[in-house]
């Protein structure tokens, strides 16, 4: 079965600060990924999704950015972080016509 | 511009009772409609999938509905339980990478 991971579970960092998140996918082959971020009582809002290795979409421009360096690996990074980057971060695969299966999240808190 | 409303912020419901959640959708001809379940700090879980050409789908003790004409979907619950209490999210998109998500509503099932 197809299982995601997603780490640290929880970061605070000041501002100004780098940010790596990372998600892995297991069980699956060439899945689509993205990168999600959720504020407090809101909706989903996408950040990247990728359909392959190296191929990364950005749908709102910010101070973030995407790597998919391997076919199940997906990074989120950012060189300085702002305070409003603070939020909950998910990861999620899906395959076409399916829908999408979101990692555990990692709450972060911009100091 | 296009706009996901979901009901309410909030829903409460006695336990047994059928649990209607809506979605409506404006400026928007998606070819697919989700329906995820989200716990607090936790990633969303994917329910439901409904074509645009598809008017009901069923899963246990899950129904939606899509209406196109209307921009519409209904999310049904029957003999709702306590455990179903969550935030339900909808998601509609031309496809898996263009999925956009609305705020969600919280459902609270009282024994």
């Amino acid at each position: 079965s197809q299982t995601i991971h997603q780490w640290p579970a929880t970061l605070v960092q000041p501002v100004g600060s780098p940010l790596s998140l990372e998600c892995t996918v297991e069980g699956t082959s060439n899945p689509n990924l993205y990168w999600y971020r959720q504020a407090a009582g809101r909706g989903l809002q996408l950040l990247f999704y990728s359909v392959g290795i190296g191929q990364i979409s950005s749908e709102v421009p910010q101070n973030l950015s995407a790597s998919r360096p391997q076919d199940r690996q997906f990074i989120l990074s950012s060189k300085k972080l702002l305070l409003s980057d603070s939020g909950f971060y998910l990861c999620a695969w899906s395959v076409i016509g399916e829908g999408q299966y979101f990692g555990p999240g990692t709450r972060l808190t911009v100091t | 511009s296009q706009k996901i409303e979901q009901n309410s912020e909030a829903l409460n419901i006695q336990e047994g009772k059928t649990a209607t959640l809506t979605c409506n959708y404006t400026n928007y001809s998606p070819a697919y409609l989700q329906w995820y379940r989200q716990d607090p700090g936790r990633g969303p879980v994917f329910l439901l999938l409904i074509r645009e050409n598809e008017k009901e789908k069923r899963k246990e003790r899950l129904k939606v509905t899509f209406d196109t004409t209307l921009k519409q979907s209904l999310f049904h619950i029957t003999a709702s339980q306590p455990a179903d209490s969550a935030t339900y999210l909808c998601a509609l998109g031309a496809n898996n990478n263009d999925m956009r998500f609305g705020a969600g509503t919280r459902l609270t099932v009282k024994p």
